[in-house]
């Protein structure tokens, strides 16, 4: 069968419920914040961006906060739905086609 | 295409063995990435490609690990005498080119080959 991670961190909510999932990113320098979502055997999808220049920036149903001071990034998802049960990533960059810094992902399980 | 394809979707292979894995961007994207996912955790940037040129291999293995990119074929990773530790998934993306430098271009990730070496 397929392995699965070992040591992510789960968050567990009841569907309509708010999420909430947060990451610490490690380079002061990075000006480009994703966040993705990764469903079992697929690759990461994007789900939404920030730039270093913002602290804040809503999408469909998620929002994403940047804290610049202390290197944190949250992404919200609003009304949680079981489609929303997957593994999030968060990630950094520089601008440009430089390569992606991901974090430790999150196991987000949605209860219907 | 329109989205990036990798190919296999799974390969199985002894320890010494060599593994080809290969990947198809999307069709107007000048870069390629490849990542290494190690049981669905943290993933490991590997090396990119603008166009057929080496743009960074900062995270390539030295030994074993190799890679191209040659016009109309799909990009490649190869890894000479597989060991243990390189099972994983291992992802290519791609992304368009920017006019300007100081834009972001979006990675679109493909499904992922995993590799399996026993």
């Amino acid at each position: 069968g397929e392995s699965v991670g070992l040591h992510l961190p789960t968050l567990s909510v009841q569907e309509g419920d708010n999420s909430i999932i947060n990451c610490a990113y490690s380079n002061s320098a990075s000006d480009y914040f994703i966040w993705y979502k990764q469903e079992s055997g697929k690759g990461p999808q994007f789900i939404i961006d920030i730039r270093s220049n913002m602290d804040k920036r809503q999408g469909q149903r998620v929002t994403v906060l940047l804290n610049k001071t202390v290197k944190h990034l949250s992404l919200q998802i609003a009304a949680t739905q079981p489609g929303d049960s997957a593994v999030y990533f968060c990630a950094e960059t520089n601008s440009g086609n430089t390569p992606l810094v991901f974090g430790k992902g999150t196991r987000l399980s949605v209860i219907a | 295409g329109e989205e990036v394809a990798q190919t296999p979707k799974h390969l199985v292979r002894g320890e010494g063995q060599k593994a080809k894995l290969y990947c198809a961007p999307i069709k107007g994207h000048s870069y390629v990435f490849w990542y290494q996912q190690v049981l669905k955790n943290e993933f490991k940037f590997l090396i990119s490609f603008q166009n057929e040129n080496v743009f960074d291999e900062t995270g390539m293995p030295k030994e074993r690990f190799s890679a191209k990119c040659l016009p109309n074929s799909p990009c490649s990773l190869e890894i000479q005498a597989t060991k243990l530790e390189d099972s994983a998934v291992y992802f290519c993306a791609s992304s368009r080119t920017s006019g300007r430098a100081s834009s972001y271009n979006e990675q679109f990730f493909g499904p992922g080959t995993r590799l399996t070496v026993l």
